[in-house]
C-alpha cells in the first residue's frame, strides 16, 4: 500500500524554466493538498482540491497552478521558476472527517 | 481566517520527563486535529488524530487531547527519550472549505 506518492525527489531548475510536480495515493481520498516548508515559516497551503474537479487557493497560490487529474493525481505546475520557489513541497491527501490525512515524503526544489 | 499557534517553538527536556505540547485554533468549526511528526529533511508522520465529537486519544506513550469549545489541544508525552526528538506539528481539517490547517511546530529536544 503506497499511500501518497511524489515525484521527482529532488530537481534543480533554473530561473525561468518550468516544471511538473506529481503527486498520486491510492487511498481513494476526496481531498488532496499542495503545501511548501521553509526554514521558520511552517508549511503553508498552496492550493488543495477538497474533491474531483473542484481545487481552491491556499495561503500563497501566486506563481503555481494545479490540476485535479482524477481521484487519485493531483499536480502542482511552476510556469516559470524563481529563486523564491526554492522550497520543500509536500503532497497530502484526506479524506472529510474521519481519516488521518497522508502525506508524500516531500520534493526538494531549488531554483538557481 | 483560522489560524493554528504552537507553543513552545522549541522545547529541550532531560531524559525521562514528563512533557506537554500545545496547539491553539482560533475557530472551532473543525472535522477533527491531528498531530504529526517530523523528523529533520523528512515527511510528516501522523502520532494521532482527534475528531471533533472526541476529548482524546492515545497510542502508546502519546496522548492528545481535545478541548474544541476553547480551541486547544494538548499533546502528552510520558518518560521521553531521545529518540522522540523531532519536531510536533498539529493541523485542524476545516469543516466548509476542507483544508488542512497547520501551526507552526515544536522543535522538541530529549537530552540523554
Amino acid at each position: 500500500n503506497a499511500g501518497v506518492t511524489q515525484t521527482p525527489k529532488f530537481q534543480v531548475l533554473k530561473t525561468g524554466q518550468s516544471m511538473t510536480l506529481q503527486c498520486a495515493q491510492d487511498m481513494n481520498h476526496n481531498s488532496m493538498y499542495w503545501y511548501r516548508q521553509d526554514p521558520g515559516m511552517g508549511l503553508r497551503l498552496i492550493y488543495y482540491s477538497a474533491s474531483e474537479g473542484t481545487t481552491d487557493k491556499g495561503e500563497v497560490p501566486n506563481g503555481y497552478n494545479v490540476s485535479r487529474l482524477n481521484k487519485r493525481e493531483f499536480s502542482l505546475r511552476l510556469e516559470s521558476a524563481a529563486p523564491s520557489q526554492t522550497s520543500v513541497y509536500f503532497c497530502a491527501s484526506s479524506d472529510v472527517g474521519y481519516t488521518e490525512a497522508f502525506f508524500g515524503q516531500g520534493t526538494r526544489l531549488t531554483v538557481v | 481566517k483560522q489560524e493554528v499557534t504552537q507553543i513552545p517553538a522549541a522545547l529541550s527536556v532531560p531524559e525521562g520527563e514528563n512533557l506537554v505540547l500545545n496547539c491553539s485554533f482560533t475557530d472551532s468549526a473543525i472535522y477533527n486535529l491531528q498531530w504529526f511528526r517530523q523528523d529533520p529533511g523528512k515527511g510528516l508522520t501522523s502520532l494521532l488524530l482527534i475528531q471533533s465529537s472526541q476529548r482524546e486519544q492515545t497510542s502508546g506513550r502519546l496522548n492528545a487531547s481535545l478541548d474544541k469549545s476553547s480551541g486547544r489541544s494538548t499533546l502528552y508525552i510520558a518518560a521521553s527519550q531521545p529518540g522522540d526528538s523531532a519536531t510536533y506539528l498539529c493541523a485542524v481539517l476545516l469543516q466548509g472549505a476542507q483544508k488542512l490547517v497547520f501551526g507552526q511546530g515544536t522543535r522538541l529536544t530529549i537530552n540523554p
